[in-house]
Parts: C-alpha cells; structure tokens; sequence
C-alpha cells in the first residue's frame, strides 16, 4: 500500500461547478498536507498547505484535513477554465521528503 | 531570480547512452531532489540531497546516480539508459525548515529508444 492515494482518474466539470478532490494515507506521522497544482507541461507549483485538522481557505480554494479518518480534500468554488490542471496532494513529515499522490486532472469546460 | 532551472528541457537517447541531467537553483535553498513523472504514477522521489555534500536514495534510485557539486547544483546522472528511464524529470529544492513548499523547476522530457 502506499503511503499516500489519490485516485487519478480525469474529473471535467463545468464552469462555475464545484470541484471536489480528495487523498487518504495510511501514516499517521504525517504532519504536513499540501496541495500542489501543474498545469500542462510545467513544473508543480504549491497552492495550499496545512498542518492541523480542519478547513484553510484561500479565495476560492478550501484545503480540508481530517486527521482521525487520514483523509485531506480540496474544494474549487466557482470554477474557471484556468483552473484546468492536475492537481497533487502532498504530505510530509517534516524531514525534507514529500510524499507525492498520483495527481488528478481536472478540467473546466467553458 | 530564474529559481529552479533544469536543462536540458527534452532529450533523445538511444539505449546504453549516457547523460547528465543538470539542475541549478538561486534561492540559496539547502535541501534539492530529483523526481521522475510517469502517466498514472505521480511523482516518485530518486534521489534527495539534505544539504551539500550529502545524498540518499528515494523510492526509485536504481539506474541513476547524483552528485551535489555545490549548493545550487544537483545533477541526475544516467549511465547506460534503458527504455524504462523514459519519463519527464523534475528537480526540486526546499528552503530550510520550510519542507513544505517545494519549488520544481520546468522539468526534462527524456525519451530512450
């Protein structure tokens, strides 16, 4: 099992939907949850990042962490085409090393 | 201030040949990775260097070999490459105690035939 899953299928939604992602890993030494967002063909770029429990917003992204079940979200209000990208969650122990989902691609249709 | 930068950005080799991967960054950052992004994989950690001067294996070193030359340079080094090895590759590096915000640079699509 690896330590971090993120279901990688293709997600097209249209615009102004709400776009829901979401992990789930299997240690719980893991202290830090991040969202990292690559657009087609460039480098990841981090988007949001948590270290507790509970929801963080920024604009119209929601990062949301459940310690107890191991299971982190990512929420898109009002999507836009720009928004079209694979999405990767992340996770670390605070030693250095990110632990990587396979990513979900999403797109916006206009 | 470039950040991460990697080249070359694509490359051809033919099985058995040899290359360098070279990636630089200018943001003065201790900690520098190499991954490799393949479809339906995610990215998978090769090899990481903490600081200059040291260098550990991730989850898929076999077939690579790294060298710290310095702060900012962390080079990926193929021997004899193997059809397998076809993958984009991406250098990353971390600020110290900061792990959480890793910044990657363009990335290198090798292609071995």
């Amino acid at each position: 099992q690896k330590e971090v899953e993120q279901d990688p299928g293709p997600l097209s939604v249209p615009e102004g939907a709400i776009v829901s992602l979401n992990c789930t890993y299997s240690n719980s030494a893991f202290q830090y949850f991040m969202w990292y967002r690559q657009y087609s063909r460039k480098g990841p770029e981090l988007l949001m990042y948590t270290y507790s429990s509970g929801n963080k917003e920024d604009g119209r992204f929601t990062a949301q962490v459940d310690k107890s079940s191991k299971y982190i979200s990512l929420f898109i209000r009002d999507s836009q085409p720009s928004d079209s990208a694979t999405y990767l969650c992340a996770m670390s122990y605070g030693n250095n090393r990110l632990a990587f989902g396979k990513g979900n691609q999403v797109v916006v249709i206009p | 201030n470039a950040g991460v930068t990697q080249t070359p950005k694509f490359q051809v080799l033919k099985t058995g040949q040899s290359m360098t991967l070279q990636c630089a960054q200018d943001m003065n950052h201790n900690s520098m990775y190499w991954y490799r992004q393949d479809p339906g994989m995610g990215l998978r950690l090769i090899y990481y260097s903490a600081s200059e001067g040291t260098t550990d294996k991730g989850e898929v070193p076999n077939g690579y070999n790294v060298s710290r030359l310095n702060k900012r340079e962390f080079s990926l080094r193929l021997e004899s490459a193997a059809p397998s090895q076809t993958s984009v590759y991406f250098c990353a590096s971390t600020p110290p105690g900061a792990d959480t915000e890793a910044f990657f640079g363009q990335g290198t699509r090798l292609t071995v035939v």
